[in-house]
């Protein structure tokens, strides 16, 4: 039952250029959409989110585009950094009162120099 | 910055023993969580917690876990009688109210090794 499906398990960026991390989801009661990023041995670090009224939300280098119709959103990173290497998670919630987050399986980004 | 504090970051214990996993939440913030990753899996809701009750868990937060807030500053997690396909990697969280714009903040996790 993968409701958020992150299909890329790895990518890789040469630094400097742009980032762009994919994500589709299956439940159309999801009203909010997270993007966490992980290093090993640390827990997920938020990164940005985006609420299903909106197509676009942006934060420095980060920018989150929803497209509501396809379940798709998409995490866009540029300039990419060598320390943007890491595991990055798309997650979701159903709003409604819920706080649970449903996680995609992440996509590891390595960002070469 | 703020922090969620776990401990230990290690636990190895055997298969049908008890085992408390321990979390300190950001003093401010009013919802906690657990969740877990078995390698190589997704990340997994176990069981949100607010004003001292559950509010809502997952169809792996079975009768063999509980979790508790003690006192002001602790949340744990336990799991009564251990098997080995509990051995995971277990993260608490915590947020205050604008899930969306916040998130959740996570700890650095508890590896949990069932033997």
């Amino acid at each position: 039952d993968q409701q958020v499906k992150q299909n890329s398990p790895s990518l890789s960026v040469q630094e400097g250029r742009i980032s762009i991390l994919n994500c589709d989801y299956t439940n159309s009661m999801f009203d909010y959409f997270l993007w966490y990023k992980k290093y090993p041995a640390e827990g997920p670090t938020f990164l940005i989110s985006i609420s299903s009224i909106k197509d676009k939300n942006e934060d420095g280098r980060f920018t989150v585009f929803l497209n509501k119709s396809a379940k798709h959103l998409s995490l866009h990173i540029v300039p990419s950094q060598p320390g943007d290497s890491a595991v990055y998670f798309c997650a979701a919630n159903s709003g409604a009162g819920s706080y649970q987050l449903t996680f995609g399986k992440g996509t590891k980004l390595s960002v070469i120099p | 910055e703020p922090e969620v504090t776990q401990t230990p970051s290690h636990q190895v214990t055997q298969m049908g023993q008890e085992v408390i996993l321990r979390c300190v939440p950001i003093s401010n913030h009013l919802y906690f969580y657990w969740y877990r990753q078995i390698l190589g899996q997704k990340v997994e809701f176990l069981v949100s917690f607010y004003n001292n009750e559950i509010s809502e868990k997952s169809e792996i937060f079975d009768d063999q876990f509980s979790v508790e807030r003690p006192d002001g500053s602790n949340f744990t997690l336990k799991i009564r009688s251990t098997k080995l396909e509990d051995s995971a990697m277990y993260f608490c969280a915590s947020s205050g109210q604008l899930l969306i714009n916040y998130g959740y903040t996570f700890g650095s996790g508890t590896r949990l090794t069932v033997v």
